[in-house]
């Protein structure tokens, strides 16, 4: 259980043009899913939070224009990189959160991830 | 804190050794931790979790323990396997903000 996918895993377009990645939790319900952005050899770093039915949160320097995330529904949100330039081509990396009963613990579940490359 | 690196510190084990991993957080307010595996091309995969409340967690073939004094969280694996081979990262959970913070990571490397 707790499967998450991602579409597409790996996309190349050219530079000025939008691309959009999908989240989807396969077999749970996800309120709450989180987009990561991961540069080679380095960490996950928190883009954004998405939540069914209202606006994503953006942690401080993630440009809320540029990366249009839509939660429209419990098991589907999406990432759209827009105007896409070279330096946004990086491995973008959605989780859903499982919630349990309480106490409820930020347990999150990953997808494949999608490889993004700026020509 | 967030983390950020430039390159990633690296184990080298060989196989059939036990292998530990150590993570410092940086938030003393945390109050769960899971540790991941990341193969290269691949999303984080779940491994295993503590809560704060805990200082000892036992899995299959691996545990982790935390000091909650140091703020230090390790991950013990046993009879490490070419499998293993991986990027490790620690997540720390500060509940008041329901986000996770990554740690730098650390690669696994096994040898036959």
């Amino acid at each position: 259980g707790a499967v998450v996918s991602q579409h597409p895993s790996w996309v190349i377009c050219k530079s000025g043009t939008s691309v959009k990645i999908e989240c989807r939790s396969l077999d749970f319900q996800a309120t709450t899913m989180f987009w990561y952005r991961q540069f080679p050899k380095q960490s996950l770093m928190l883009m954004a939070t998405s939540n069914e039915g209202s606006k994503a949160t953006y942690e401080q320097g993630v440009e809320k224009d540029k990366f249009l995330i839509n939660h429209a529904s419990l098991t589907l949100s999406t990432l759209t990189v827009t105007s896409a330039h070279p330096e946004d081509s990086s491995f973008y990396i959605c989780s859903a959160r499982l919630l349990r009963d309480y106490p409820s613990y930020n347990e999150q579940f990953f997808g494949p991830g999608t490889r993004l490359t700026v020509l | 804190g967030e983390s950020v690196g430039l390159h990633l510190p690296t184990l080298s084990v060989q196989e059939g050794d036990n292998s530990i991993i150590n993570c410092a957080y940086s938030n003393s307010a945390s109050d769960y931790f899971i540790w991941y595996k990341q193969e290269s091309g691949k999303g984080p995969q779940f491994i295993i979790d503590i809560r704060s409340n805990m200082d000892k967690r036992q899995g299959q073939r691996v545990t982790v323990l935390l000091n909650k004094t140091v703020k230090h969280l390790s991950l013990q694996i046993a009879a490490t396997q070419p499998g293993d081979s991986a990027v490790y990262f620690c997540a720390e959970n500060n509940g008041g903000f329901q986000k996770l913070v990554f740690g730098t990571g650390t690669r696994l490397l096994v040898s036959p």
